[in-house]
């Protein structure tokens, strides 16, 4: 299997423009997960999806924010406008339900 | 609530042991991970261990539970400068939780020559 497909996997952006990050899950895999990561808050759970439909979206940050998983070999999560506190490492992880997670390698997210 | 904790920097030389430890706060964990993020990488599976077990080891890497205590810990021995990475901790709750993971902060392991 090729893993978690994340695209683009470095974005550079000037502020307000709108951002949109890719995720394909491993196929088969469930539940999907979006994760952004910087060195002052560390790894944080954005949101995650279940069988495509949202079931917890308490860890995004702003209205800014918004996910989206039309079919089940698809994620996208998108910023309108980005801010350069956007600016951070974003992760996608799939997993079938009570299993081991797996990650995507990143999208590093930079926003002038 | 669940929460887990880990010290931050873990410093050791070439050739020694390394023991990462991380304590959680929700009894009903019932699957307890490590992953290790290597530079420039996505987070990787290193092992699991269920939470009706003490103990796991796999090749240089030995894990330790102790549920009374809700505190696990990582042990590398013969640790190479390879291994240096940041290492999360996570536990997975079970019930309705559709496979979420709540992680630590990480550890930055250094492995000094």
């Amino acid at each position: 299997d090729a893993g978690v497909i994340q695209s683009p996997r470095h974005e550079v952006t000037e502020m307000g423009q709108e951002v949109t990050l890719r995720c394909k899950p491993i196929s088969g895999h469930n539940s999907l997960f979006w994760y952004r990561q910087t060195m002052m808050r560390g790894l944080e759970l954005l949101i995650y999806f279940n069988n495509n439909v949202p079931i917890d979206d308490s860890g995004m940050p702003e209205d800014r924010f918004s996910a989206k998983m039309p079919n089940a070999s698809f994620s996208t999560l998108k910023i309108q406008p980005s801010e350069p506190r956007d600016s951070a490492v974003y992760f996608c992880a799939s997993s079938l339900v009570s299993d081991t997670q797996y990650f995507g390698p990143g999208t590093r997210l930079t926003v002038l | 609530g669940e929460d887990v904790e880990q010290s931050l920097f873990l410093s050791v030389r070439e050739g020694d042991s390394s023991v990462i430890n991380c304590t959680y706060t929700d009894s009903s964990s019932t699957y307890l991970y490590w992953y290790k993020q290597e530079p420039g990488a996505g987070l990787q599976l290193l092992t699991y261990i269920f939470s009706n077990m003490d103990m796991k080891q796999d090749q240089r890497l030995t894990v330790l539970l102790n549920k009374k205590d809700k505190h696990l810990s990582l042990r590398i021995a013969d640790t190479q400068t390879g291994d240096s990475a940041i290492y999360f901790c996570a536990e997975y709750a079970g019930g309705t939780s559709y496979g979420k993971l709540t992680f630590g902060q990480g550890t930055i392991l250094t492995v000094h020559p």
